[in-house]
């Protein structure tokens, strides 16, 4: 088993919509939760972080923890064209300092 | 806005040969990292770097690989002798504190290494 899933994509919805990302993590030993936003041929760029179970809200942006099922997910409101990226989630074990991240999830939002 | 910066850009080398990516961090950031994310592939550790030493290493980080800063901007990865599955986009990054603390870590836009 992977030590974190993320469903690869692509997912396409229409401007507006709200977007729903997911990850499952198997290593009870992750603490500290990150999604990060990738646009073709650039770098990771921090969209949320978080490091208790429950709900981070920043905007259009809501990142959801659930450690008692391992599972994050990353909720995008009236989503638009400019959100088509590629999604990181990512988590640290707390005291390392190396994050692990998922495959990606590829969005694409169409007008 | 202040922000990683890497070079080469792009770099195509024949296998065995050495190649060194150069990083600029952030000015005011104590901690360094290299990644990579082979095409199509998850982005993976590769080494950290606080205090001019390695911090941490993945099994990826092997005797191949070293890391240097030579003076107080740069901060460089060095494959001696490369091999085709070297070829990946290499991602420097840094942080104000380490990775666990704030999540903040700062990427350049990345070095891609073609090995034929």
């Amino acid at each position: 088993q992977k030590e974190v899933e993320q469903d690869p994509g692509p997912l396409s919805v229409p401007e507006g919509a709200i977007v729903s990302l997911n990850c499952t993590y198997s290593n009870s030993a992750f603490q500290y939760f990150m999604w990060y936003r990738q646009y073709s041929r650039k770098g990771p760029e921090l969209l949320m972080y978080t490091y208790s179970s429950g709900n981070k809200e920043d905007g259009r942006f809501t990142a959801q923890v659930d450690k008692s099922s391992k599972y994050i997910s990353l909720f995008i409101r009236d989503s638009q064209p400019s959100d088509s990226a590629t999604y990181l989630c990512a988590m640290s074990a707390g005291t390392a300092s190396k994050l692990t991240f998922g495959t990606g999830t590829r969005l694409q939002v169409t007008l | 806005e202040p922000e990683v910066t890497q070079t080469p850009s792009h770099q195509v080398t024949q296998m065995g040969q050495e190649v060194i990516l150069r990083c600029v961090p952030i000015s005011n950031h104590l901690y360094f990292y290299w990644y990579r994310q082979i095409l199509g592939q998850k982005v993976e550790f590769l080494v950290s770097f606080y205090n001019n030493e390695i911090s941490e290493k993945s099994e990826i980080f092997d005797d191949q690989f070293s890391v240097e800063r030579p003076d107080g901007s740069n901060f460089t990865l060095k494959i001696r002798s490369t091999k085709l599955e070297d070829s990946a986009m290499y991602f420097c990054a840094s942080s104000e504190l380490g990775a666990a603390n704030t999540g903040e870590l700062f990427f350049g836009e990345g070095s891609r290494l073609t090995v034929l």
